[in-house]
């Protein structure tokens, strides 16, 4: 089946790494991607990563791929206010080849002063 | 550049109206996808146009929902006779091939139905 499952909530205080964890069910996705969301506001494109990949760093931002285990994980350095948002896991599917992305609950990510 | 540009913003609408949400793709993408972000949920498929042709439509309601991607023009979601549970945020995204090489979202319709 086709589901993203991710935590629903992280807290942490400004300063620390937050890390952001998610599983997904279709082993031969391309693409997997990491979205922001403030209140209100529309998704952001983050990051994305190959499936071929294990690793992708953007500045504050490192995604990590665990084929195996069909996890993966978005950690953000030096945590800021800034940073508090939702933050939705995505895989697309490769059947079809149509594009369309399954998403995950999201997280919603809390940073204190 | 501009993005992905979705009208109306928000949207209110009395139960039994009509609703239609417009989105203009990203310049160059021909891809166009829409998505339904229920509260406090995460966003689920609705559906995935080309350029006058429906791709896949397995996330749309069976009825009262329909979708277009004109030669000319933006991208409709119409929503016939509404009800309280079509209040949700509408989001639409397009990208410049069904690769998956990144999809871009636009600022989302919030639909109110009362």
């Amino acid at each position: 089946g086709e589901d993203v499952e991710q935590s629903l909530f992280l807290s942490v205080r400004e300063g620390d790494s937050s890390v952001i964890n998610c599983t997904y069910t279709d082993s031969s996705s391309t693409y997997l991607y990491w979205y922001k969301q403030e209140p209100g506001a529309g998704l952001q494109l983050l990051t994305y990563i190959f499936s071929n990949m294990d690793m992708k760093q953007d500045q504050r931002l490192t995604v990590l791929l665990n084929k195996k285990d069909k996890h993966l994980s978005l950690r953000i350095a030096d945590t800021q206010t800034g940073d508090s948002a939702i933050y939705f896991c995505a895989e697309i599917l490769s059947s079809g080849n149509t594009g369309k992305l399954i998403f995950g609950q999201g997280t919603t990510l809390q940073v204190k002063p | 550049n501009a993005g992905v540009m979705q009208n109306p913003r928000h949207l209110v609408r009395r139960r039994g109206q009509e609703a239609r949400l417009r989105c203009s793709p990203m310049k160059g993408h021909s891809h166009v996808y829409w998505y339904r972000q229920l509260p406090e949920e995460g966003l689920k498929f609705m559906v995935y146009l080309q350029k006058e042709n429906i791709i896949d439509e397995s996330g749309m309601p069976k009825e009262r929902f329909s979708a277009e991607f004109p030669k000319e023009g933006p991208s409709i979601l119409r929503i016939q006779q509404v009800v309280r549970g079509d209040s949700a945020a509408y989001f639409c995204a397009s990208s410049r091939d069904s690769s998956g090489n990144t999809i871009y979202f636009g600022e989302g319709s919030w639909l109110t139905v009362v």
